[in-house]
């Protein structure tokens, strides 16, 4: 099946630094979402894209639909603790069922 | 509104028994969909019901089923429970009338087999 690659699988930073990951795919897909995970909860939608080449901001987040459409980043500037949680990039394509990565562990050192 | 609802949010079971986990979506979403999250694997598909119809199946053995309802609440149930099975059992529900498929995710149930 459809398989998304994450990187990284974790990272941990000083507060105020700037975060970025990416997610890759084998496939091409026609929409990039990404979620964020806080412990003992389920993933919240950060930010969509729909159109490749699409560069969406989020307050301190900032994502982009790869020209390609088999890759995304998200963007996290000046992180600050709450940041902290599992990242997860999540893909769909002609199957319209949701793939997603396994995600990224951000820790942040205040 | 009230968001996605799951329950239980916490449960032990033993080898052997079977579990019915519950879920109740965003008030007009008709989509449901379960995922099963381990530290290893991440977010694996279970399965999409839209309009009390399984629209999607992830590779999970007949163990694994699901329902739903004509008020679009569902159900999955996991019969003869092994050590594997224990994790995090997300269901999330999107409106579904086309195109993306954006789903809001519930806070899940915990499954531990002993």
């Amino acid at each position: 099946g459809q398989q998304l690659n994450q990187s990284p699988q974790s990272m941990f930073i000083q507060e105020g630094e700037d975060v970025s990951m990416n997610c890759t795919s084998s496939s091409i897909f026609n929409t990039w979402l990404w979620y964020k995970q806080d412990p003992g909860e389920g993933p919240v939608l950060l930010i969509a894209l729909y159109k490749a080449g699409e560069l969406t901001s989020n307050g301190r987040l900032t994502a982009q639909f790869g020209i390609t459409r088999k890759d995304s980043f998200l963007n996290i500037s000046a992180s600050i603790p709450s940041d902290v949680g599992i990242y997860f990039c999540a893909g769909q394509g002609g199957s319209e069922k949701l793939v997603f990565g396994k995600g990224m562990k951000l820790t942040v050192n205040p | 509104k009230a968001g996605v609802t799951q329950t239980p949010r916490y449960l032990i079971k033993t080898r052997g028994q079977q579990v019915t986990l519950s879920c109740s979506p965003i008030s007009g979403h008709r989509s449901v969909s379960w995922y099963q999250q381990t530290p290893g694997q991440g977010l694996q598909f279970l399965f999409e019901y839209f309009s009390e119809t399984q629209r999607n199946k992830g590779n999970f053995p007949g163990r694994f089923s699901g329902r739903q309802f004509s008020n679009s609440r569902s159900e999955m149930n996991v019969s003869t429970l092994e050590l594997g099975d224990s994790a995090l059992y997300l269901c999330a529900s999107s409106l579904r009338n086309s195109g993306a498929n954006v789903l809001t995710f519930g806070a899940g149930s915990r499954l531990t087999v002993l």
